[in-house]
């Protein structure tokens, strides 16, 4: 079975800064997908980011981008130039590959503040 | 286009009573997961439709269970409700799964569960 472990439950940044969110997977697969999603107060979870395992490129999406180690099995979201609307919770995620593990398993979440 | 929608938004429900939640997933999206949030266990996976048929499923016990309609609106059961199942529910929906996550999992706005 897969695990997937955020180990800080919180972290706060000021504005404009950078912050990078840690993410560690366990998995005997060799191809799979990650996820970093956001939940906002408003509780629906957003799709922030993905990496495909078999792709060495890290993913990059505007001020969010990704550090994929997959010897490590580590997959970090680096959040750049940090904005107000950045605070919400963070949750990583792993699928397998294949249509029998069509679910999404999730850490357990980062609660990420963003001072003014 | 709309995204996807559950109703209703939140629910009190008195335990030994049954409840049912809706989903209706974006247009053209045949896959439909269901996830349950608590503070406690985290984002945990209940189960997957695709094409009215469940093709995975999470452990949780027979209580929980669910359908899909041909329009790919797809329903939740929790019977004899419990203290425990007071809980996020959350819908998400995607064009096929597991299988072409090149698209993602788009998630709704969930609904929340209070069992008294």
């Amino acid at each position: 079975a897969q695990t997937v472990t955020q180990s800080q439950p919180e972290m706060s940044v000021q504005e404009a800064e950078t912050v990078t969110l840690s993410c560690t997977y366990d998995t005997s697969e060799s191809n799979y997908y990650l996820f970093w999603y956001k939940q906002p107060p408003s509780r629906q979870m957003i799709l922030v980011i993905r990496q495909e395992a078999y792709k060495q490129q890290n993913a990059t999406e505007n001020r969010f981008s990704v550090n994929f180690q997959k010897a490590a099995k580590s997959f970090s979201l680096k959040i750049s130039d940090s904005q107000l609307g950045d605070t919400a919770m963070y949750f990583c995620a792993f699928m397998g590959h294949t249509g029998a593990n069509s679910k999404l398993t999730f850490g357990k979440g980062i609660t990420l503040s963003v001072r003014p | 286009k709309a995204g996807v929608t559950q109703t209703p938004r939140y629910l009190i429900k008195t335990r030994g009573q049954q409840v049912t939640l809706s989903c209706s997933p974006i247009s053209g999206h045949r896959s439909v997961s269901w996830y349950q949030q608590t503070p406690g266990q985290g984002l945990q996976f209940l189960f997957e439709y695709f094409s009215e048929t469940q093709r995975n499923k999470g452990n949780f016990p027979g209580r929980f269970s669910g359908r899909q309609f041909s329009n790919s609106r797809s329903e939740m059961n929790v019977s004899t409700l419990e203290l425990g199942d007071s809980a996020l529910y959350l819908c998400a929906s995607s064009l096929m799964g597991g299988l072409t996550l090149g698209y993602g999992y788009t998630f709704g706005s969930g609904t929340r569960l209070t069992v008294v």
